[in-house]
């Protein structure tokens, strides 16, 4: 079976502009989860996205949203990029909402610089 | 609110040799799950090891094995045999048994040495 998959894999832009990253969850899996992991420091979490609705969210701007898709996958939009945005940007999956116990799945990530 | 604390930013460990990698925690929540992941250069997190907390006993998972105190609050990682493979960033994190986020450590850098 397939793992948890993003894209791009690696990502440049400039300040100010709009990005879009892409998560595709592993099959079966409802829950997607976003975090941003600067460079030298653990990931922070940004959203759980479960059946298609905003389950949680992080200490993050309004600039970061997200939206889940009918068959699960996910989209995370950053609007007026800001120097301190660039990171790897980690999506998982899990089964359910609620981790306790309940491994989440995370994908290979997307690098993002911002210029 | 979890909070996870690793303070050993890196360490070097000769090959065959086992090295810990310190995690202390603190939480209100009463039932929590504590992970350790490693992270390679390539960025993927890779899941390790699992430990709820009324588990009676230490989680394994192969050469990976966590020493779980509860009572001092600390779940430290245990790589037994270290291979050369095992160079990598490594985090602890942990969730409330009713919440849907992972709260994660800074990491600690495991280097080890032929």
């Amino acid at each position: 079976d397939a793992g948890v998959t993003q894209s791009p894999t690696h990502l440049i832009k400039t300040r100010g502009q709009h990005v879009t990253l892409r998560c595709s969850p592993i099959s079966g899996h409802k829950s997607v989860s976003w975090y941003q992991q600067v460079l030298g420091q653990g990931p922070q979490f940004i959203f759980q996205y479960y059946e298609k609705e905003e389950r949680g969210r992080g200490n993050f701007p309004d600039r970061f949203s997200a939206r889940q898709f009918p068959n699960y996958s996910s989209e995370l939009n950053v609007n007026a990029l800001l120097l301190g945005d660039s990171a790897l940007y980690l999506c998982a999956s899990s089964s359910d909402r609620l981790l306790g116990g309940v491994e989440q799945f995370f994908g290979p990530g997307t690098r993002l610089t911002v210029l | 609110a979890q909070k996870i604390t690793q303070t050993q930013p890196g360490m070097f460990v000769q090959e065959k040799e086992a090295v810990t990698l310190d995690c202390t925690y603190d939480t209100s929540d009463p039932s929590y799950g504590l992970f350790w992941y490693k992270q390679p250069s390539s960025g993927e997190m890779i899941f390790l090891i699992y430990q709820g907390s009324y588990d009676q006993q230490n989680a394994t998972e192969g050469r990976y094995s966590l020493n779980f105190q509860k009572a001092r609050k600390s779940a430290n990682l245990v790589i037994s045999a270290s291979q050369l493979g095992d160079s990598a960033m490594y985090f602890c994190a942990m969730t409330g048994f009713n919440d849907y986020k992972l709260s994660f450590g800074a990491g600690t850098t495991v280097t080890v040495r032929a």
